[in-house]
């Protein structure tokens, strides 16, 4: 049973589309993030939010926004969508402290 | 700049004995390092947490030691199962209390 849901688990889009990718945890954890990882490789932090109406961008650069209007919900959208987005996505939650993440399931981005 | 290296990009072993995970970092001063779990298509899973005041940290069939003068942390899984296959990441907490991610070791237990 997951804490953290990730929406879509696949997405196939064509270049220039717009695309959100959503994001609910139950847990009612302050802390929510956004990591991208390539295959094999290591999760980098994009975006990442200490609460309600608070972003800020992580260590690598992205095109990509967030918004944290609820303490669930932390969409993360791509306004035009091109090959170097395709990607893996992973949501995660965590409570103050210590940082012990939960992870979603990811959604798996590619852009053709 | 800060660098967090774990040991060999595979490692198979074989069923029953003791895996031995390295996690080698340099630049860092971490209040804290942590192991996570990750099968393919699906995200990290938190297993063990440790502090940079404790030595060692014990669950299960899983031991994690922490040195901090060699900046090095070893993740191990006794016992080990073909279950335990997967890739296991060590990750550390930079400047910003926000954690950084190894590029994992991928575990075959082989039965």
């Amino acid at each position: 049973e997951a804490d953290i849901y990730q929406t879509p688990r696949y997405l196939v889009i064509g270049t220039g589309k717009k695309i959100t990718l959503e994001c609910s945890q139950t847990m009612g954890h302050d802390k929510m993030y956004w990591y991208q990882q390539d295959p094999g490789m290591e999760l980098h932090l994009i975006h990442y939010s200490y609460g309600v109406n608070s972003t800020e961008k992580g260590d690598l650069s992205s095109e990509s926004t967030v918004s944290r209007i609820r303490t669930e919900h932390f969409p993360l959208t791509l306004e035009s969508a091109r090959p170097s987005h395709t990607s893996q996505y992973l949501c995660a939650a965590a409570v103050s402290g210590a940082n012990v993440l939960t992870f979603g399931a990811g959604s798996r981005l590619t852009v053709l | 700049s800060q660098k967090i290296e774990q040991n060999s990009e595979a490692l198979n072993i074989q069923e029953g004995k003791t895996a031995t995970l390295t996690c080698n970092y340099t630049n860092y001063s971490p209040a804290y390092l942590q192991w996570y779990r990750q099968d393919p298509g699906r995200g990290p899973v938190f297993l063990l947490l440790i502090r940079e005041n404790e030595k060692e940290k014990r669950k299960e069939r899983l031991k994690v030691t922490f040195d901090t003068t060699l900046k090095q942390s070893l993740f191990h899984i006794t016992a080990s199962q073909p279950a335990d296959s997967a890739t296991y990441l060590c990750a550390l907490a930079g400047s910003a209390r926000q954690l950084t991610f190894g590029s994992g070791t991928q575990l075959t237990v082989l039965p």
